[in-house]
């Protein structure tokens, strides 16, 4: 079985400053791992995503997360946050055996503030 | 290549009303997914079809029916509209599901009263 929990259901930055949002998963199989972003009243769009290879994955917009299997985590950064990066943010797990079906975290809301 | 298109966009319900929300792909997909987003949540799987002809329930499927007779299309039928089951849905299809991306459609914001 396959879940994800989203440690923060709020974070507040103010603008060029980093962001760090934190997720950890649970898989039975080997996972696939995903964030993605929802700007209000929009749909989903991939920011990056983990799919075993390289640990250290880079994304859209400056937004980069590492996979830690010893840690079960998966965590997304960015050095310096934007005004424009305020939205909701999911954290995804999918795994091997699971014909694509994917588990959403309950999200991040990123309030970015000047 | 319009990539996933839902219909419609927004739609207000009576308790008991039925309706059919619409989701079609271009990009010959054979996997598609439809989901629910509650206010404040984060996204839960109804139902999921691996190909034309092929359905099965996803984690909160009760209310909802599928049916899938093409690759591009994959209708979310209501029956007997609930206001629990007020909410935003999304429709998704991908190529592969080997650590392949969803593709998201905009999403049909429904409201039962």
């Amino acid at each position: 079985a396959q879940s994800v929990t989203q440690l923060d259901s709020h974070v507040s930055v103010s603008e060029g400053t980093p962001v760090l949002l934190r997720c950890n998963y649970s898989s039975s199989y080997s996972p696939s791992l995903f964030w993605y972003v929802q700007h209000p009243n929009k749909g989903l769009q991939l920011l990056l995503k983990y799919t075993s290879a390289a640990t250290l994955v880079k994304g859209i917009n400056g937004f980069e997360a590492e996979f830690k299997k010893s840690e079960t985590s998966f965590h997304l950064t960015k050095p310096s946050a934007h005004m424009s990066d305020a939205a909701e943010y999911f954290c995804v797990v999918s795994d091997a055996d699971s014909w694509g079906k994917l588990q959403f975290g309950a999200g991040t809301q990123v309030v970015v503030t000047p | 290549n319009a990539g996933v298109t839902q219909t419609p966009k927004f739609r207000i319900l009576k308790i008991g009303q039925s309706m059919t929300l619409q989701c079609a792909q271009d990009m010959n997909h054979n996997y598609m997914y439809w989901y629910r987003q509650d206010p404040g949540m984060g996204l839960k799987l109804i139902y999921y079809s691996v190909g034309a002809g092929i359905t099965d329930k996803g984690e909160v499927p009760n209310g909802y029916n599928v049916s899938r007779s093409t690759t591009e299309d994959f209708p979310l039928r209501l029956e007997l509209a609930a206001p629990s089951q007020t909410s935003v849905y999304f429709c998704a299809s991908t190529g592969r599901t080997d650590s392949y991306e969803q593709y998201f459609g905009p999403g049909t914001r429904l409201t039962v009263t």
